[in-house]
């Protein structure tokens, strides 16, 4: 198992360019999500999906838009990068409560993102 | 407004001492919290939880205390070792909408010296 992953490692945008981060999850679960984490600020929730086709926003959603189109793959796009998505991006996945009744979610290794 | 607070941003002790990292928080309808650990240049690893309805949990060096008349909880490592230094945030978790999600804390830096 790989768990989840994220790609790329990596990545420097100008202002205005576009991008997008996939999250993939070999876990088989339900839900997954996104978050940046910036200094001093702990982790903030971007956008979340609770099953294949469904997405909803979280706590920082302008600017970023979501897709789950495979229950496997969360993808994160970013249409007009600006400074202040300069951040580090995480993906994380959680199989549905009720199911072994864990509220564990299991992150990725992140992504580094500078938009200069 | 910060929901879940960790107001030490960095905690250093010696190598074999107790660790106490705090965590507050304020919302009565949070029913789970866990603890998760983080070293740079990776995601964060979940570490132990603990159910509204329990006021300890105990996994090896490592328990978690929660005191929901003051809206707190603690986690104790003992012994504290060298490799325990990380980024430790405290998470609650909250039912919205049909839905689950977790509230981070801002993270307490902890530093074990040999």
């Amino acid at each position: 198992n790989a768990g989840v992953t994220q790609t790329p490692k990596f990545r420097v945008l100008k202002t205005g360019q576009s991008m997008t981060l996939l999250c993939a999850q070999d876990m088989n679960h339900e839900y997954m999500y996104w978050y940046r984490q910036d200094p001093g600020m702990g982790l903030r929730l971007i956008h979340y999906s609770v099953g294949e086709g469904t997405t909803a926003k979280g706590e920082v959603p302008d600017g970023y838009n979501v897709s789950r189109l495979k229950k496997q793959n969360f993808l994160l796009g970013l249409e007009s990068a600006a400074p202040s998505q300069t951040s580090v991006y995480f993906c994380a996945s959680r199989a549905p409560i009720g199911v072994f009744d864990s509220y564990e979610q299991y992150f990725g290794p992140g992504t580094r993102l500078t938009v200069t | 407004d910060q929901q879940v607070k960790q107001n030490s941003p960095s905690l250093s002790v010696q190598e074999g001492r107790i660790s106490i990292l705090n965590c507050d928080y304020t919302n009565s309808m949070f029913d789970y919290f866990l603890w998760y650990k983080k070293y740079p240049a990776e995601g964060p690893t979940f570490l132990i939880s603990i159910s509204s309805i329990k006021d300890k949990n105990e996994d090896g060096r490592f328990t978690v205390f929660l005191n929901k008349s003051a809206k707190h909880l603690s986690l104790h490592i003992v012994p504290s070792q060298p490799g325990d230094s990380a980024v430790y945030f405290c998470a609650a978790s909250v039912r919205q909408g049909g839905s689950e999600k977790l509230v981070f804390g801002k993270g307490t830096k902890l530093t074990v010296n040999p």
